[in-house]
């Protein structure tokens, strides 16, 4: 069964704290992505990877960093949070060859800035 | 550049009325794939349908159908005899054509049924 799983489902961090949200996904899949969730706006893409140690800027890269050292995790890193990154954040993976692009979530964090 | 629009932010119908939730999408793209995902409360998006850009027969899935119309750049989503399961928010995609794999969200519909 396909399976993306995040560390947390809720996270409460302090302004300017360093904050890390994990992705872990079974399917053996090249494509990794972090998107975040806001009212309104539907999901914007953050970050992508298509390979290890690889990864590409989307929509809204800005206050966050990834890493991809293997090839099932997917980290976003907010490197000084701020009350403006507060937003669920989904974690998606796909095939890299796949013609369909389909993407597969996680449950999501949802991440609360104070 | 891709763009998708689903004008509805929020539907409210009783339990067992069809409801249509309406998604027009935008790109220069000649091949491209269009999806519909469902996110329960729970918060974790599911995937429903994936249709591609060559492909404009309507499909139907139990209680679901999926209308796509080239002309009209539309796909849009019918839940016939709604039941409070069907609640949840509802995004339509549409893929790009960059090698990517990355595709492209509208901002969702928030579809309430009330029993």
């Amino acid at each position: 069964d396909v399976k993306v799983t995040q560390s947390s489902r809720y996270l409460v961090k302090r302004t300017g704290e360093k904050v890390f949200l994990e992705c872990v996904q079974d399917m053996d899949h090249e494509n990794m992505f972090w998107y975040r969730q806001d009212p309104g706006l539907g999901l914007r893409l953050i970050y992508f990877s298509y390979d290890v140690k690889m990864k590409e800027k989307g929509d809204i890269p800005e206050g966050y960093s990834v890493s991809r050292e293997k090839k099932e995790r997917f980290s976003l890193i907010l490197e000084s949070a701020s009350t403006n990154q507060t937003s669920m954040y989904l974690c998606a993976s796909s095939l890299r060859l796949a013609v369909s692009y389909e993407q597969y979530f996680g449950p999501g964090t949802r991440l609360t800035v104070t | 550049a891709q763009k998708v629009t689903q004008a509805q932010t929020e539907i409210s119908v009783v339990e067992k009325e069809d409801v249509t939730l309406d998604c027009v999408y935008e790109t220069r793209d000649t091949t491209y794939y269009l999806f519909w995902y469902k996110q329960p409360p729970s918060g974790e998006l599911v995937f429903l349908i994936r249709r591609n850009s060559f492909d404009e027969q309507n499909e139907i899935s139990g209680r679901y159908s999926w209308n796509f119309q080239k002309s009209t750049s539309s796909f849009n989503f019918t839940i016939t005899a709604s039941q409070v399961v069907d609640s949840a928010v509802y995004f339509c995609a549409l893929s790009d054509q960059t090698g990517a794999n990355n595709l492209f969200f509208g901002t969702g519909t928030r579809l309430t049924v009330i029993p």
